[in-house]
């Protein structure tokens, strides 16, 4: 069965630094990936999708991932990190016609003055 | 604005105490899920419907079951409440395989 494994329940990053939330699945046929945020007391947004096209993802509010095969990845960065950023991150894995999409455990992200 | 509506917001149930979550949307989605988020553990899926008429178990679906009314609403039933079901519940439809909707969630208390 796919999963997802997030590496780090808790980041936290300097206002302009580079933002860093790893991601690792497991699949035995190729996934659909997916990156959605959560801010206090609301649901969760999509951020961005891999759906087997382009294997670098852009996504809203400047963030980007990579889907690297090789390694079983897929984690997401932004160059320069805004408090606005502040939240919590999921990571999440289907694939085609498949209607059980598995999330990651989240990573709290704390941005710094 | 178009969407996924849940309600209530909070309920404080007592053990042994049965209520449904409400949800609803308006995006003319075929799929609808239902999810519960604990600390620690992300999101797990304890029931979906792939398309009006239909429901199959997901993750963790002990102590629940669900109701697709229509294809707008999907509703969730405690028949009785413990407190291990304590947690924030979100509803959420998707019309392709390509990224789910979310509702902004119920947070229920069992004591």
């Amino acid at each position: 069965a796919q999963s997802v494994t997030q590496l780090g329940s808790h980041v936290s990053v300097s206002e302009g630094a580079l933002v860093l939330l790893r991601c690792n699945y497991s699949s035995s046929v190729p996934p659909y990936l997916f990156w959605y945020v959560q801010y206090p007391n609301q649901g969760l947004q999509l951020l961005l999708k891999y759906t087997s096209a382009a294997t670098l993802v852009k996504g809203i509010n400047g963030f980007e991932a990579e889907f690297k095969k090789s390694e079983t990845s897929f984690h997401l960065t932004k160059p320069s990190a805004h408090m606005s950023d502040a939240a919590e991150y999921f990571c999440a894995v289907s694939f085609y016609n498949n209607n059980d999409m598995r999330f990651g455990a989240g990573t709290r992200l704390t941005v710094k003055p | 604005n178009a969407g996924v509506t849940q309600t209530p917001k909070f309920q404080v149930l007592k053990t042994g105490q049965s209520m449904t979550l409400q949800c609803a949307q308006d995006m003319n989605h075929n799929s609808m899920y239902w999810y519960r988020q604990d600390p620690g553990m992300g999101l797990r899926l304890i029931y979906y419907s792939a398309s009006e008429g239909t429901t199959d178990k997901g993750e963790v679906p002990n102590g629940y079951n669900v109701s697709r009314l229509n294809k707008r609403e999907f509703s969730l039933r405690l028949e009785s409440a413990a407190p291990s079901q304590t947690s924030v519940y979100f509803c959420a439809s998707s019309g392709t395989p390509y990224g789910y909707t979310f509702g902004s969630g119920t947070r229920l208390t069992v004591v």
